[in-house]
């Protein structure tokens, strides 16, 4: 099965730095990464997720890579602010139209952003 | 919408005892999961159903039993809880349409713990 790594576990940046997060998937018939956001004690949240025909993706201060070739993905966030400081969840999958989704996650990068 | 419900909150069980989480979605999502989150180890697939009327087994299965109630109804039910079994467990949703949106909706979570 899927088997995805992230790295690294805890990164500390500060306000306005950016701050990026890799993952690496074994599964070459992977093609959806989502990246989720989960704050204490609250539920993961999708900030952006991406295909495999797609080779970037960016959403403001968040984007995504993803490299086929090497099977890996990374998240990076620009301008980091205090309220970006949570556990950020990598993911992967192979669904299908009609199917379920399912998901192999990283195992969590908690971000702390310091002013 | 409420989204997903989960109940309930927090349980606390002694070994060998059962019990069953609930979750249910008010989205119409045919697919529901349900994951268990412990430290350092990100969430894990316990089981899923991609349509009312199947379920299947994720990446950890063992101890547990899952039910698709209807089609916004899927429950978990362990039969005799082990203290392995202390965890965070979220219920998810999500529907893969014909446009690609395979984002999972996660419920807000039970914090179980076994003695």
């Amino acid at each position: 099965g899927e088997n995805v790594e992230q790295h690294p576990s805890t990164l500390s940046v500060q306000e306005g730095d950016s701050a990026v997060i890799k993952c690496t998937y074994s599964d070459s018939a992977s093609n959806y990464f989502p990246w989720y956001k989960q704050e204490l004690g609250k539920r993961p949240q999708l900030i952006i997720d991406i295909r495999s025909n797609v080779g970037e993706k960016k959403d403001q201060r968040i984007a995504v890579t993803l490299n086929k070739t090497a099977k890996h993905f990374s998240l990076h966030i620009t301008e980091t602010q205090p309220e970006d400081s949570a556990v950020y969840f990598c993911a992967a999958s192979n669904p299908h139209t009609g199917t379920a989704s399912k998901l192999t996650f990283g195992t969590g990068t908690r971000l702390q952003v310091t002013l | 919408n409420a989204g997903v419900t989960q109940t309930p909150k927090f349980q606390v069980l002694k070994t060998g005892q059962s019990m069953t989480l609930q979750c249910a979605q008010d989205m119409n999502h045919n697919s529901m999961y349900w994951y268990r989150q412990d430290p350092g180890m990100g969430l894990r697939l316990i089981y899923y159903s991609a349509s009312e009327g199947t379920t299947d087994k994720g990446e950890v299965p063992n101890g547990y039993n899952v039910s698709r109630l209807n089609k916004r109804e899927f429950s978990l039910r362990l039969e005799s809880a082990a203290p392995s079994q202390t965890s965070v467990y979220f219920c998810a949703s999500s529907e893969v349409r014909d446009r690609g949106n395979y984002e999972q909706y996660f419920g807000p979570g039970t914090r179980l713990t076994v003695t």
